[in-house]
């Protein structure tokens, strides 16, 4: 099985500018996660999908935003980006079940200028 | 805030076993003991996870002890390319893919 895909890995906005991250869950995964890594603040949840709907939202601004399309695959917006939002933004799926881990991709890495 | 306690870094010789500690002592009856680990870069992994016995797999053995206050990941073979951040989490039962991360322990395993 392929593993989960971001796309891109690599990119560089300017303040002010938003930004649209994609990402491609395992097969047969229907539920993705997002975090977010700064060297600051470590790793934070931003917000979990399952079937289209937000299920769970971490401590972030309305800035931050996401989606998920009825093939499982989701997308995390950021609008009027600022300097802080400069990270690796990591995407999670896993089977909807009781205990079931979550496979990471490698990230994308968004640099704010 | 995350629920675990870990020390920042741990140095273990390659061909070693590898011994990371975590405290996690307001764990709750439901809650999962979950390890991953994060190489330079990449994404976390996955390592291992437990509820209440000792649990192993071929990357780790989780031992948990029988108050649930602590625990310890065992890489019983420690090679260079186990050198990476190890986070302890403490994670609720039930349908979530939220974690709370610590800042973890960065293993650096030493030829």
């Amino acid at each position: 099985k392929a593993g989960v895909t971001q796309t891109p890995r690599y990119l560089i906005k300017t303040r002010g500018q938003q930004v649209t991250l994609s990402c491609s869950p395992i097969s047969g995964h229907r539920s993705v996660s997002w975090y977010q890594q700064t060297p600051g603040q470590g790793l934070q949840f931003l917000f979990e999908y399952f079937s289209e709907t937000q299920r769970n939202k971490g401590n972030f601004p309305g800035r931050f935003s996401g989606r998920q399309f009825s093939n499982s695959r989701s997308e995390m917006n950021v609008s009027t980006l600022e300097l802080g939002d400069s990270a690796l933004y990591l995407c999670a799926s896993r089977e909807h079940g009781d205990t079931g881990e979550l496979f990471f991709g490698e990230g994308s890495r968004l640099t704010v200028l | 805030d995350a629920k675990t306690t870990q020390p920042t870094s741990m140095d273990c010789a390659e061909g070693r076993a590898a011994n990371l500690p975590c405290n996690h002592s307001t764990i709750s009856g439901n809650e999962y003991v979950y390890w991953y680990r994060q190489i330079h870069s990449q994404g976390p992994q996955y390592i291992i996870h437990g509820l209440k016995n000792n649990e192993t797999n071929e990357m780790a053995s989780l031992i948990i002890t029988e108050d649930r206050k602590s625990s310890t990941l065992i890489l019983p073979h420690a090679t260079l390319r186990d050198t990476a951040v190890y986070y302890c989490i403490v994670r609720i039962s039930g349908n979530t893919g939220k974690l709370i991360f610590g800042q973890g322990t960065t293993l650096q395993v030493k030829p």
